[in-house]
């Protein structure tokens, strides 16, 4: 079974731009949580949707958004960015991700912001 | 408050021993996991505690007391390849949202 996806791996953008990232889930996997990562606040809950639906969110401004389809993929955008925006991002897929506590992140992608 | 703490950097031989501490303020959660993120990797599950008491998967085994509102995750017969930062993570009753404490570093040496 193919893992988490995540695209593009690598991006570089500049200040007041704005940014969509993909996450693709694992087949069957219909919860996906996004997170930040940065070496001074470690990773961070952003949002985390269900069947179409954000049910969690993290404490971010709402210059972060997200959204997933139908198929489960899912995407988040940034907009106006900022250099403190420069990160790791990272989704996370699992089943229904209620009780259970095992998710399974993709590689990330890392976005920097000059 | 909701918070996990966790000391930062530590460092061993091949062959031995680390504990990973990981003390928590909070009430309410499902339960204790542990992942495992290597250099430019993505973060791996590695052990979960729902209940209090140890849970052993080979070489790595991990222990909660809520009551003590702490875990540990025990790394045995250290290898090179367990160089990687070691968070632990709680879910929180009520939403679905992991909360990672800071992470560990676990440099091992020959």
């Amino acid at each position: 079974k193919a893992g988490v996806t995540q695209t593009p791996r690598y991006l570089i953008k500049t200040r007041g731009q704005q940014v969509t990232l993909s996450c693709s889930p694992i087949s069957g996997h219909r919860s996906v949580s996004w997170y930040q990562q940065t070496p001074g606040q470690g990773l961070q809950f952003l949002f985390e949707y269900f069947s179409e639906t954000q049910r969690n969110k993290g404490n971010f401004p709402g210059r972060f958004s997200g959204r997933q389809f139908s198929n489960s993929r899912s995407e988040m955008n940034v907009s106006t960015l900022e250099l403190g925006d420069s990160a790791l991002y990272l989704c996370a897929s699992s089943f229904t991700g209620l009780s259970g506590y095992e998710q399974y992140f993709g590689p990330g992608t890392r976005l920097t912001v000059t | 408050g909701q918070s996990l703490e966790q000391p930062s950097e530590v460092t061993a031989v091949e062959g031995a021993i680390v504990q990973i501490n990981c003390t928590y303020q909070t009430s309410g959660f499902y339960g204790l996991s542990w992942y495992q993120q290597h250099d430019g990797g993505a973060p791996t599950f590695l052990s979960y505690n729902a209940l209090d008491g140890l849970e052993e998967t080979g070489r790595f085994s991990s222990f909660l007391s809520r009551s003590d509102s702490y875990g540990y995750l025990l790394l045995q017969e250290l290898q090179m390849k367990d160089s990687a930062s070691y968070f632990c993570a709680v879910k929180y009753y009520g939403n679905n949202r992991l909360a990672f404490g800071k992470g560990n570093q676990v440099v091992v040496i020959p």
